[in-house]
């Protein structure tokens, strides 16, 4: 089992639309779980920063984690035309500066 | 006001023609990070400087070298490059261990002939 899971979509709806992306984790050690957004060639951009459990919102952003299940989320509301791009979560352990534990990503595309 | 700068944004090799990429930043944070993204994939991390301390990834390839001759410059040394190793190759930076700190670059592409 790898450590994270993230369906690679891609992902279409139209523009307007409230959008769920999901990664599923198995490693319990994990207390840091970010989004990061990338567009085609070029580097993540951060997006969300969670620590533990609960929920953080930001703008039309939201980022829940549910450490119980091992299962994280981002939702998008109101969902624009320029919020096309892969999203990855990534997820730290917090135990020193070693790299984050990306997911493969999920290919968004919102249709105008 | 680029924060992370990698140059050349895209590189062209020769199968077994040493390259090198190099990453640069003005935030003037103490670690720096080299990832390999190949297409469809997740970033995966080959090595790490915490300020001059070394740290390789357990499965980066000995193919795969870095410097970082000063804080702000960092480079990755591809010394005999395989067709397997086209990819993006992202430089990342952040302050200590705090990951919501970390910054990328926008990728070097390369691609091997």
């Amino acid at each position: 089992q790898k450590e994270v899971e993230q369906d690679p979509g891609p992902l279409s709806v139209p523009e307007g639309a409230i959008v769920s992306l999901n990664c599923t984790y198995s490693n319990s050690a994990f207390q840091y779980f970010m989004w990061y957004r990338q567009y085609s060639r070029k580097g993540p951009e951060l997006l969300m920063y969670t620590y533990s459990s609960g929920n953080k919102e930001d703008g039309r952003f939201t980022a829940q984690v549910d450490k119980s299940s091992k299962y994280i989320s981002l939702f998008i509301r109101d969902s624009q035309p320029s919020d096309s791009a892969t999203y990855l979560c990534a997820l730290d352990s917090g135990g020193g500066a070693d790299g984050l534990t990306f997911g493969k990503g999920t290919h968004l595309i919102i249709q105008p | 006001d680029a924060m992370v700068i990698q140059n050349p944004r895209y590189q062209v090799t020769q199968f077994g023609k040493p390259v090198t990429l190099s990453c640069s930043q003005t935030l003037n944070h103490n670690v720096m990070y080299w990832y390999q993204q190949k297409s469809s994939q997740a970033p995966k991390l080959l090595f790490h400087y915490y300020d001059k301390d070394f740290n390789n990834e357990a499965d980066t390839p000995d193919n795969f070298q870095s410097r970082r001759p000063n804080t702000s410059f960092c480079f990755l040394d591809i010394r005999s490059p395989g067709l397997g190793d086209a990819a993006m190759y992202l430089c990342a930076t952040s302050r200590d261990d705090r990951k919501e700190t970390q910054y990328f670059g926008p990728g070097t592409r390369l691609l091997v002939l």
